[in-house]
């Protein structure tokens, strides 16, 4: 089945700098892949998507990178901010008729005033 | 748009009784629902898929006897902690699958459950 894997586990850094957080996927079969933001006590929320078929996609300070024959994503975040602090999750949507999501491992994110 | 409400976000019970938890899409109508269980400080684990109208389907390992899940509508499903121990404490999130548009995940805002 599809496996996800996501580094780094934390990433700390200055406000205004730039975080990037990788995952790579093994089905190549999957088509989407979603990043989830999550906050302390709180369901994920979607910050960004990008779907196979495209090789960037771009939302302001966030951006999402895919590289089909490497099978990773990236997610970028410029001009961090504080309140980007959370927690991190990617994901890939295992090619079946359920839709289901494979969740990579997390990154909490921290960032510094 | 697309709102999913859990409820309870949090519940505390005893030992050996059994929990209830709600899982609805607000504003659309959701053929597919996905339970997930988390753990402190870790990923996202998938349960089981919750299916309207008919049983749900279980990941490998999920005892589907001690969670039972029910999707007798298309905005909600209900997931039931059986005979509740304390191992069963977790954060329980629901997501909720459009039927229509760009078939994207929306999901719940969790439930605590805490089994004394």
């Amino acid at each position: 089945g599809e496996n996800v894997e996501q580094h780094p586990s934390t990433l700390s850094v200055q406000e205004g700098d730039s975080a990037v957080i990788k995952c790579t996927y093994s089905d190549s079969a999957s088509n989407y892949f979603p990043w989830y933001k999550q906050e302390l006590g709180k369901g994920p929320q979607l910050i960004i998507d990008i779907r196979s078929n495209v090789g960037e996609k771009k939302d302001q300070r966030i951006a999402v990178t895919l590289n089909k024959t490497a099978k990773h994503f990236s997610l970028h975040i410029t001009e961090t901010q504080p309140e980007d602090s959370a927690v991190y999750f990617c994901a890939a949507r295992v090619n079946t008729g359920f839709q289901k999501l494979v969740f990579g491992t997390g990154t909490r994110l921290l960032v510094s005033p | 748009g697309a709102v999913v409400s859990q409820h309870p976000s949090r519940v505390i019970c005893k030992s050996g009784t059994s929990v209830k938890i709600e899982c609805r899409s607000l504003d659309f109508q959701a053929t597919t629902m996905f339970w997930y269980r988390q753990f402190p400080k870790q990923s996202l684990m998938l349960m089981a898929t919750s299916n309207e109208g008919s049983k749900a389907t279980y990941e490998q390992g999920v005892e589907k006897d001690k969670f039972l899940i029910n999707h007798a509508s298309l905005t909600l499903s209900t997931l039931t902690v059986t005979s509740a121990h304390p191992e069963d404490s977790s954060f329980y999130i629901c997501s909720a699958l459009r039927d229509s548009g760009a078939n994207v995940l929306t999901f719940g805002a969790g439930s605590r459950l805490t089994v004394l």
